[in-house]
């Protein structure tokens, strides 16, 4: 069974502080691990997915198969991350190739 | 462009009520389409996923169904609500060959009374 746990539902930071929002995730097999951001008024897409290794908005993340984590990091954070964080795993075999199972969220505040 | 459409986008409806919800997609073919229910402290959860039409897989068994009757429509069906069935409820879709990046509808919400 695949699962994707992220641990804090609400993360509160200020402005110009760095931002870590975990994900750990349990699959037996070599996983995709993606993040997906869903701003006040607007719909859940993609932010990022860790094969690309690329840094959207600022944010970067890395998989690390040894901790089974793939948290969310930015240096220095804006208000207008603020937005509710999923992290979601793909796994690599038969139907769930179709798949993405996602963690319960995070709701991350950025205050002036 | 590719979109999807949901409706209706809010629904009050009583408890042993059916309930149909439907999502259209437009400017693909053959998309992957998923329906999801969005319930606050509990994430996301993938109630059923759809290859092609006729085929439907599903993930969590319940009081729902659904149904692909044409390439581009996926709906959510109940013949009979629970008060449990309340939620936010958001259909998706993804091309096959990036089926890891998802498209997300508006979403409906369904309150059970």
């Amino acid at each position: 069974a695949q699962r994707v746990t992220q641990p804090e539902k609400l993360l509160s930071v200020f402005k110009g502080a760095p931002v870590e929002l975990k994900c750990n995730y349990s699959y037996s097999g070599s996983p995709e691990l993606f993040w997906y951001v869903q701003y006040s008024r607007q719909r859940l897409q993609l932010l990022l997915r860790h094969i690309s290794r690329e840094s959207i908005k600022g944010f970067t993340a890395d998989l690390n198969k040894g901790e089974t984590s793939f948290h969310l990091k930015k240096p220095f954070a804006q208000e207008e991350d603020s937005a509710m964080y999923y992290c979601a795993l793909r796994g690599n075999s038969g139907g769930s190739n179709y798949k993405l199972t996602f963690g319960k969220g995070t709701l991350l505040t950025v205050n002036p | 462009s590719q979109t999807i459409h949901q409706w209706p986008a809010t629904l009050v409806q009583p408890v042993g009520s059916p309930l149909s919800l439907e999502c259209t997609v437009e400017g693909t073919s053959n998309p992957n389409l998923y329906w999801y229910r969005q319930a606050a402290g509990r994430g996301l959860q993938l109630l059923f996923y759809s290859v092609g039409i006729g085929q439907i897989s599903s993930e969590v068994p319940q009081n729902l169904s659904a149904s692909r009757p044409q390439d581009r429509q996926f709906i959510l069906s109940s013949k009979k609500l629970l008060l449990s069935d309340s939620g936010f409820y958001l259909c998706a879709w993804s091309g096959d060959s990036r089926a890891y990046e998802q498209y997300f509808g508006p979403g409906t919400r369904l309150t059970v009374t």
